[in-house]
């Protein structure tokens, strides 16, 4: 089992759409968790971060996380054509990680 | 807004050249990483550095990687005798002092690496 999975996409929602990302995880000890956007040849833009469970609202973005399923999701919400782009979760296991582990991100189309 | 800036955007080697890939880390960041990503793949962890040496590496950082810190402000990254399977974008990432609220990585916008 990969230690975190997320469905590839392409995902395309219409314009004003709610967004719905996801990732699941193996890692018990996993407890901050990130969502990235990375445009086309550019690097990865932190969007959320979230310790332990629960949510986390910024503007049209809601981060969940649900650690006794391990899974996270990203909302976001009146989905706009600039929020296309590959929507990357990542996490660890302390705030002193070395490094996080990422997910293969989804790859998202907003149509106008 | 501060950012980690990379250079050069794009470059293409030949196998078995040496390249060496720079990054200017935000200026109050007391960690640096690097990462790759192979096209169409995943981010993958190469290497962290911290208060002038390596903290942790991952199998795929082998002998022919090596980092360095130069000076107080650029972060390299060497690739010695390149391979057809080195080609990747690679990231540059630096974070600040982990005591303050967490925040995650700023990435810089990466080197496209090539080699024929």
């Amino acid at each position: 089992q990969k230690e975190v999975e997320q469905d590839p996409g392409p995902l395309s929602v219409p314009e004003g759409a709610i967004v719905s990302l996801n990732c699941t995880y193996s890692n018990s000890a996993f407890q901050y968790f990130m969502w990235y956007r990375q445009y086309s040849r550019k690097g990865p833009e932190l969007l959320m971060y979230t310790y332990s469970s629960g949510n986390k609202e910024d503007g049209r973005f809601t981060a969940q996380v649900d650690k006794s399923s391990k899974y996270i999701s990203l909302f976001i919400r009146d989905s706009q054509p600039s929020d296309s782009a590959t929507y990357l979760c990542a996490m660890s296991a302390n705030n002193y990680g070395q490094n996080f582990v990422f997910g293969p991100g989804t790859r998202l189309s907003v149509l106008p | 807004e501060p950012e980690v800036t990379q250079t050069p955007s794009h470059q293409v080697t030949q196998m078995g050249q040496e390249v060496i890939l720079r990054c200017v880390p935000i200026s109050n960041h007391l960690y640096f990483y690097w990462y790759r990503q192979i096209l169409g793949q995943k981010v993958e962890f190469l290497v962290s550095f911290y208060n002038n040496e390596i903290s942790e590496k991952s199998e795929i950082f082998d002998d022919q990687f090596s980092v360095e810190r130069p000076d107080g402000s650029n972060f390299t990254l060497k690739i010695r005798s390149t391979k057809l399977e080195d080609s990747a974008m690679y990231f540059c990432a630096s974070r600040d002092n982990p005591d303050r609220e967490y925040h995650g990585y700023t990435f810089g916008s990466g080197t496209r690496l090539t080699v024929v």
